[in-house]
């Protein structure tokens, strides 16, 4: 159980075009899903919270209309990120846990690797 | 207050020996500490989690080690095995809320050698 997939898996684009990354929760209803970014031999940083039905939270320093976030339905949780750059290479994580319950892992997408040409 | 410290950065275990991670938080709300494994091109994968209300936890070769006095935990792997070559990620949350953030430590690289 617990199974979270994200979608697509690798995309390459050119510089100045928007990218949009799914993740969807297939075997639990998510209210709340997390997006990472994740240079290479770095530790993951989160980008920002999504909560179903409501904004995004964004971390300090994350540009929100740069990395636009829906979450419109329970399962699924979209990250567009808008007028794509070479810097805005990388691999981009997101992750859920299980609603209403305390002390419960997050459980992670395999990741979608981004690269900007 | 929010940083989880993880050291060492990389390490290299022969078969059959033991592999341990330590690290070290700041914030004492923090409640609840999971261990995730990462292969490359993959998301992290949950190994085994504590709360602070206990010392010890083992499952199968895992092991976390933990002392609240000292705000620190440690991944403890025996009889390490080449498949466990991948990087090992600490981490913390104020667990008792739902959906609560992450930190992460900064990760080791484990390798194993045959």
């Amino acid at each position: 159980g617990a199974v979270v997939s994200q979608h697509p898996s690798w995309v390459i684009c050119k510089s100045g075009t928007s990218v949009k990354i799914e993740c969807r929760s297939l075997d639990f209803q998510a209210t709340t899903m997390f997006w990472y970014r994740q240079f290479p031999k770095q530790s993951l940083m989160l980008m920002a919270t999504s909560n179903e039905g409501s904004k995004a939270t964004y971390e300090q320093g994350v540009e929100k209309d740069k990395f636009l976030i829906n979450h419109a339905s329970l399962t699924l949780s979209t990250l567009t990120v808008t007028s794509a750059h070479p810097e805005d290479s990388s691999f981009y994580i997101c992750s859920a846990s299980l609603p209403g319950q305390s002390y419960q892992p997050q459980h992670f997408g395999d990741g979608t690797r981004l690269s900007i040409l | 207050q929010q940083q989880v410290k993880q050291s060492p950065q990389s390490l290299i275990v022969q078969k059959g020996g033991i592999s341990i991670i330590n690290c070290a938080y700041e914030n004492t709300a923090f409640d609840y500490f999971p261990w995730y494994q990462q292969f490359p091109g993959k998301g992290p994968a949950l190994l085994i989690a504590i709360r602070p209300d206990v010392s010890e936890k083992k499952e199968g070769r895992f092991t976390i080690s933990f002392n609240k006095s000292a705000k620190q935990f440690s991944l403890h792997i025996m009889d390490s095995q080449p498949g466990d070559s991948a990087t090992y990620f600490c981490a913390a949350s104020q667990g008792g809320a739902s959906g609560s953030r992450l930190t992460f430590g900064e990760g080791t690289q484990l390798t194993v050698n045959p």
